[in-house]
């Protein structure tokens, strides 16, 4: 079984600083993550993936997250947000899918990012 | 352009009754998902398919059906035995069974209100 803690439900900054948002997983087997962004009343969109590799990812709009196995996290980051970053962020896991296996997508709760002028 | 589309974006529906959502893909891709969205809970699974003719339960499936007669199309039946089914309603489709992630690609959502 999977899991995916958001650790912040809110988070508000200024426009052109840093942000972190972070996540945290448990699984006993190997996993893949994502970040998705929901913009109000829109569907998801992929941000990044962690599929194997480099375990810095690099997104869309500037974001990025780190891969820490040890620490089983995947947090988010970009050095300089600005309004229209504004928007809900879910980060999600997911087993290595094979044959007729599913690889089910196992979501957190979210955090709301709330970009200040 | 391909993608995935939900119809209609707004639902308005009265107790009782059941309503039907549209999903459609032409991505090509061989599984398709339907999540329920809350807010605060994040995405919850309620069915699957990986292959026409195919579908099974997910984690939230009940007072709800689907069916997989086409690649392309994976609707979603909210039935009156659903006790709470004022939510946002999101489709999702994707590759399958390549050995690595299959990547969820979403669409736009159907938000459906119960009056």
């Amino acid at each position: 079984a999977q899991s995916v803690t958001q650790l912040d439900s809110q988070v508000p900054v200024f426009e052109e600083a840093p942000v972190e948002l972070r996540c945290n997983y448990s699984s006993s087997v190997s996993v893949y993550l994502f970040w998705y962004v929901q913009y109000p009343n829109q569907g998801l969109q992929l941000l990044l993936k962690y599929l194997s590799g480099s375990t810095l990812v690099k997104g869309i709009n500037g974001f990025e997250a780190e891969f820490n196995k040890s620490q089983t996290s995947f947090h988010l980051r970009k050095p300089s947000v600005h309004i229209s970053d504004t928007a809900e962020y879910f980060c999600a896991v997911s087993a290595p899918a094979g044959g007729t296996s599913y690889g089910k997508l196992t979501f957190g709760q979210g955090t709301i990012l709330t970009v200040h002028p | 352009d391909g993608g995935i589309t939900q119809s209609p974006k707004y639902l308005f529906r009265k107790e009782g009754q059941n309503v039907t959502l549209s999903c459609e893909q032409n991505l090509n891709h061989d599984a398709m998902y339907w999540y329920r969205q809350d807010p605060g809970q994040g995405l919850r699974l309620i069915y699957y398919s990986q292959i026409v003719n195919d579908f099974q339960k997910g984690d939230i499936a009940e007072g709800y059906s689907v069916s997989r007669e086409k690649k392309e199309s994976f609707p979603l039946t909210v039935t009156s035995a659903q006790k709470n089914p004022t939510a946002f309603y999101l489709c999702a489709s994707s590759f399958r069974g390549q050995g690595k992630a299959d990547t969820q690609y979403f669409g736009p959502g159907t938000r459906l209100t119960v009056l």
